[in-house]
């Protein structure tokens, strides 16, 4: 059975700083997604990771994916409260089953 | 595009009834997944809809039903209800990748499901 683990779970930062979420998954998969969710609203897709050693970058996110290792990373540079947010990442089982981690509650503090 | 759309948009039951919920998707997709989010977790897939069949299904009861339409939009069907039901329901559309482009699922807005 596919596990997607993320770390950390909760995290909170000051504003200016450099952190990164990891995501680690059990079993091979050729799809690795990011999505953030703003308190009592849906999931926003931020990242779609097709392939080993694929880096996508929007704004101060930035993730890459390493399949060998089955590891994501999620980078955020130089954080603004804005991207207050819990963010996943979930992992494609069969055709378009989506197993998603924990979550990561992100807080920034001005 | 109106995107994913969703209803309703809260939704309280008792213990024991049942409930529909609807989803239309994205224009141009044709695959609808359901995921039920509980508070302060991730969503769990529920079953995938294509072509008007069930294709996949996660570990829930049978208590747990869908249906897809021509127009592929969807229904989650919920008998019995139980306590343990509340959850945020989420419903994810996307084109299929075996006979087209791989892509990513859309996410609906969800609909807030309490059951008392």
């Amino acid at each position: 059975e596919l596990k997607v683990e993320q770390n950390p779970l909760f995290l909170s930062m000051q504003e200016g700083k450099n952190y990164t979420i990891y995501c680690n998954y059990s079993t091979t998969s050729d799809r690795l997604y990011w999505y953030r969710q703003d308190p009592g609203k849906s999931l926003e897709s931020l990242f779609v990771l097709l392939s080993n050693g694929a880096v996508k970058q929007e704004g101060r996110l930035m993730a890459s994916l390493d399949t060998k290792a089955r590891l994501s990373t999620l980078h955020i540079t130089a954080a603004v409260h804005d991207l207050s947010a819990t963010y996943f990442c979930a992992v494609v089982q069969g055709a378009q089953k989506l197993v998603f981690g924990q979550g990561t509650r992100l807080t920034i503090n001005p | 595009d109106a995107g994913v759309t969703q209803s309703p948009t809260h939704l309280i039951k008792t213990r024991g009834q049942q409930v529909t919920l609807r989803c239309s998707p994205k224009s141009g997709h044709d695959t609808v997944s359901w995921y039920q989010q509980a508070l302060g977790q991730g969503p769990q897939f529920i079953f995938q809809y294509y072509e008007e069949e069930e294709r996949q299904r996660g570990n829930f009861p049978d208590r747990f039903s869908g249906h897809q339409f021509p127009n592929y939009s969807s229904e989650l069907n919920v008998n019995a209800l139980l306590l343990g039901d509340s959850a945020l329901y989420l419903c994810a559309s996307s084109f299929d990748p075996w006979t087209g482009t791989t892509d990513t699922q859309y996410f609906g807005p969800g609909t807030r499901l309490t059951v008392l």
